[in-house]
């Protein structure tokens, strides 16, 4: 079974829209992570927000959990071109504080139309 | 500063040949990371080394052996490849296992006839 999954897979919006993509996971978490992967490259880490957080800005990129709902959202706003990629997120698990292995979602494929 | 690198970028191989994926960071990182990317799918963990002279199953092992030169350098062999590990195969670095961000090389390409 999964323990990271996005929604919605794709995303198709409008250069200067907002994209909102979502993850949600199964058990208890240490921390979450958000990834970009432009096509036929590797991952670039973008944020991560430890389970004791709400909420995380970084430039144009906003992100929230919720571990009651176990989700996170990222959105990003006023997008543009250069943002079309796949987001993935990706999630430690709490060993109570042992060290784990970050699982990665699916992703979600943004395409920000010119 | 390259950060992480991978070779090659591409290769393809018959059913049965065995090749080496050489994979090394100059970030000075604890941690390295062996993952596989197959259509419409997240990545998966194949190995990791958690630190120098340590290295442990990850998800998706079988198949595989890794090999953790020195501190820079993680290598993953495939000893006798099989169409299903056409794959996109990254490899991962970070200061410490789990708790800290990955930082990915740009991936190499096999294609297993």
């Amino acid at each position: 079974s999964q323990q990271g999954e996005e929604d919605p897979q794709a995303l198709s919006i409008q250069e200067g829209e907002n994209a909102t993509m979502n993850c949600s996971y199964k058990t208890s978490i240490n921390n979450l992570q958000w990834y970009r992967q432009n096509s036929g490259r590797g991952l670039v880490h973008l944020i991560l927000i430890r389970s004791n957080e709400r909420e995380k800005h970084s430039g144009r990129l906003r992100v929230t959990l919720d571990t009651s709902k176990k989700s996170s959202s990222l959105l990003i706003t006023a997008s543009r071109a250069a943002d079309t990629a796949s987001y993935f997120c990706a999630t430690l698990l709490n060993y109570g504080g042992s060290q784990g292995n970050l699982i990665f979602g699916k992703g979600t494929k943004l395409s920000v139309k010119p | 500063n390259a950060g992480v690198t991978q070779t090659p970028k591409f290769q393809v191989l018959k059913t049965g040949q065995s090749m080496t994926l050489q994979c090394a960071q100059d970030m000075n990182h604890n941690s390295m990371y062996w993952y596989r990317q197959d259509p419409g799918m997240g990545l998966r963990l194949i190995y990791y080394s958690a630190s120098e002279g340590t290295t442990d199953k990850g998800e998706v092992p079988n198949g595989y052996n890794v090999s953790r030169l020195n501190k820079r350098e993680f290598s993953l062999r495939l000893e006798s490849a099989a169409p299903s590990q056409t794959s996109v195969y990254f490899c991962a670095s970070s200061g410490y296992r789990g708790v800290e961000t990955q930082y990915f090389g740009p991936g190499t390409r096999l294609l297993v006839l």
